[in-house]
């Protein structure tokens, strides 16, 4: 079973807030991504890594930014939250050539 | 780029009957791959079922089966013996080999009732 995991689970936070959405993963994954979706929505890529060091944008434009200092840890940052913000962030990783991306339970985030 | 059309209004479903999830998707890449992922009411995503543009046989998964039609560019999930546990968001979803990135369809709802 797929062992990664993104903290916190849910997050209310009032704008202007920077916060950093936490993701991690034990299976040695050479690729990450994040996924935004708003309820009753569609999934849309919005970072991934193919490694360390390697940070690309995804196909929706997103303020948010990412760092891939290490290959187990893939975190997001909004440097200023506004309430467009608001919705799930989705983390995922998969196996460089593999085929199934294992994903995060999630994190549902709040910007008030 | 990639699209996929999951265009089924939310679904109610008997318990222990099948049901099937329409998925239709547009790509120019002769070279690709179908997902179908299951997104229970508490957000994760769960892989479900596999099948790559070249396989010639439709891929299944115990109670998941891929009715996959490459001429019309489809790829059905069929759920046999549906249980209440299978209530849930379905999502459809390709992968170009030539981008290695994920695009997901709006996705299903399924209500299984007893």
């Amino acid at each position: 079973e797929a062992d990664i995991y993104q903290t916190p689970r849910y997050l209310v936070i009032g704008t202007g807030k920077k916060i950093t959405l936490e993701c991690s993963q034990t299976m040695g994954h050479d690729k990450m991504y994040w996924y935004q979706q708003d309820p009753g929505m569609e999934l849309h890529l919005i970072h991934y890594s193919y490694g360390v060091n390697s940070t690309e944008k995804g196909d929706l434009s997103s303020e948010s930014t990412v760092s891939r200092i290490r290959t187990e840890h893939f975190p997001l940052t909004l440097e200023s939250a506004r309430p467009s913000h608001t919705s799930q962030y989705l983390c995922a990783s998969s196996v460089q050539g593999g085929e199934k991306l294992f994903f995060g339970s999630g994190t549902q985030l709040s910007v008030l | 780029a990639q699209k996929i059309t999951q265009t089924q209004p939310g679904m109610f479903v008997q318990e222990k009957e099948a049901v099937t999830l329409d998925c239709t998707y547009d790509t120019s890449d002769p070279s690709y791959g179908l997902f179908w992922y299951k997104q229970p009411s508490s957000g994760e995503m769960i892989f479900l079922i596999y099948q790559g543009s070249y396989d010639q046989q439709n891929a299944t998964e115990g109670r998941y089966s891929l009715n996959f039609q490459k001429a019309r560019k489809s790829a059905n999930l069929v759920i046999s013996a549906s249980q209440l546990g299978d209530s849930a968001m379905y999502f459809c979803a390709t992968r170009t080999y030539g981008n290695n990135r994920l695009a997901f369809g709006k996705g299903n709802q399924v209500v299984v009732i007893p």
